[in-house]
C-alpha cells in the first residue's frame, strides 16, 4: 500500500553488524525501483536504485536484491555505523508513468 | 553544486487561507515533481511537471494546483486550506519526465505547512 500508520517497523542494530531492510511492493508492472533515506528534519536522500531486468545491484556499503516473482525487494548495509540511523523507504515506479509510489518506511536504529 | 531548495522552510495558516509553496531544481533538471509527507508515512504523489506541462497527477483534491516556469523552477499553490493539509511538502527534481528513463528523484528538504 501508499500509507504507513503512525509507528513505523523499526530495526535496531549493533554498530558493525549488517542490515537487512525489507520491502513488498504493490504493482507487478513496476520496473523500477528505488530506496531512500530520509533523515529527522530533512528529504529523501537517493541511495540506490534497481531495474526491473536486474535482480541485484551493489552501491558502496549497499546491495539491492529484488525478486520479481514475489514483488519482494531489499536493502542490505554492510558494517552499520551511526550515521545510518534514519527512516528507509522503498519506491516503485513503472515506465510511461510519473507516479513513484513509496512503501512503508523502516526505522533503523544503531545501537552504538 | 546545489541541491533542490525550497521555500520557504516553515509556514503557519490558518483555515481556509491559501499557500504558495516554491521549489528550485538542480541545475539542469527539467522534471520537477510535489509529494505531500503527513507525519509518519511515505511521501504522497501530487503533481510532475516537464518542459512547463503537468505530467502527472495524484490523488489530491483541485485546491492543489501547481505550475513550472520557463527557468523550471516551480509553485505548488493550495487554496481554502483545511487542518488536514498539515505536512511536509516535498519537492524533487530529475533530469528526465518519468523515472521510466530511469533517472531517479532527488528531493529538497520540504516545506514544513500547519494549519491552525
Amino acid at each position: 500500500g501508499e500509507s504507513v500508520g503512525l509507528h513505523l517497523p523499526t530495526l535496531s542494530v549493533q554498530e558493525g553488524d549488517n542490515s537487512i531492510i525489507n520491502c513488498a511492493y504493490s504493482n507487478s508492472a513496476s520496473d523500477y525501483f528505488i530506496w531512500y533515506k530520509q533523515e529527522s528534519g530533512k528529504g529523501p536522500q537517493f541511495i540506490i536504485d534497481i531495474r526491473s531486468n536486474m535482480d541485484k545491484r551493489q552501491g558502496q556499503r549497499v546491495t539491492v536484491l529484488l525478486n520479481k516473482t514475489v514483488k519482494h525487494l531489499s536493502l542490505q548495509i554492510a558494517a552499520t555505523q551511526p550515521g545510518d540511523s534514519a527512516v528507509y523507504f522503498c519506491a516503485e515506479n513503472m515506465r510511461g508513468y510519473q507516479k513513484v509510489t513509496f512503501g512503508i518506511g523502516t526505522k533503523l536504529q544503531v545501537i552504538p | 553544486d546545489a541541491g533542490v531548495t525550497q521555500s520557504p522552510t516553515h509556514l503557519i495558516k490558518t483555515r481556509g487561507q491559501h499557500v504558495t509553496l516554491r521549489c528550485s531544481p538542480i541545475s539542469g533538471h527539467k522534471s520537477v515533481s510535489w509529494y505531500q509527507q503527513v507525519l509518519g508515512q511515505g511521501p504522497q504523489f501530487i503533481f510532475q511537471y516537464y518542459e512547463k506541462e503537468e505530467r502527472g497527477r495524484g490523488n489530491f483534491p483541485d485546491r492543489f494546483s501547481a505550475r513550472q516556469f520557463p527557468n523550471y523552477s516551480s509553485e505548488l499553490n493550495v487554496n481554502a486550506l483545511l487542518l488536514g493539509d498539515s505536512a511536509l511538502y516535498l519537492c524533487a527534481s530529475s533530469l528526465a519526465r518519468g523515472q521510466g528513463g530511469n533517472q531517479p528523484q532527488h528531493f529538497g528538504d520540504g516545506t514544513r505547512l500547519s494549519i491552525l
